[in-house]
């Protein structure tokens, strides 16, 4: 199993960068997948996640109406849509298989930083 | 739902047992994770169902606890066992809510 995100970088508070997760050695379509944040120095925080079909999303309040997650099964990739970034979504974005609740297998992160 | 790791960090030496709690502000039956993440790496998973091990997770990692309150043990920690452990609840979501994390530290 692999997942491999992309995508960070720097961007100015207000701004727009998509990530993405591109997944391997597994069957993509079995399993939901989550984005997992870790702002410098702090712990892990749950942003959204996506179930096997891309038909049911869910986010965290502090995301919620700013970020998207889709997929797209042909590519086994799943993409996170960030829009209106603030300084505090600075973070290393981690996506994680999800199986019923448990992150069992996770990528190595991509580092977002907002910044002026 | 918050989820509340002590202590906050711990200094161990090699070769002694170490206990971690974490506890849920209600409920979350068994539908609990730990997580073990070392400087500079993912997470990785290490149980899940409160006390199943993960593939490939050595037996000296257990897990127990039910309802509110969980421990994580270590029965006799090696060098590559020190780490940042975190715990996460999957029953009440979302939002997906980890512990804030235990630091095991070398002695």
């Amino acid at each position: 199993v692999q997942l491999v995100e992309s995508g960070g970088g720097v961007v100015r508070p207000g701004g727009s960068l998509r990530l993405s997760c591109e997944a391997s050695g597994f069957t993509f379509e079995d399993n939901g997948i989550s984005w997992v944040r870790q702002a410098p120095g702090k712990g892990l925080e749950w942003v959204s996640v996506i179930n096997w079909d891309g038909g049911s999303t869910r986010y965290a309040d502090s995301v919620k109406g700013r970020f998207t997650v889709s997929r797209d099964n042909a590519k086994n990739s799943v993409y996170l849509q960030m829009n209106s970034l603030r300084a505090e979504d600075t973070a290393l974005y981690y996506c994680a298989r999800e199986d019923n609740g448990v992150h069992d297998f996770w990528g190595q992160g991509t580092l977002v930083t907002v910044s002026s | 739902i918050v989820m509340t790791q002590s202590p906050a960090s711990l200094s161990v030496s090699p070769g002694e047992r170490v206990t971690l709690s974490c506890t849920a502000s209600r409920s979350v039956s068994r539908n609990l994770a730990w997580y073990q993440q070392k400087p500079g790496q993912a997470p990785r998973l290490l149980i899940y169902g409160a006390s199943t091990r993960a593939t490939f997770v050595p037996d000296r990692f257990s897990g127990s606890g039910s309802g509110t309150d969980f421990t994580l043990t270590i029965s006799s920690l090696q060098s590559e066992d020190f780490a940042v452990y975190y715990c996460q609840q999957y029953n009440n979501w979302p939002p997906y809510s980890f512990g804030q994390g235990t630091k095991v530290e070398i002695k």
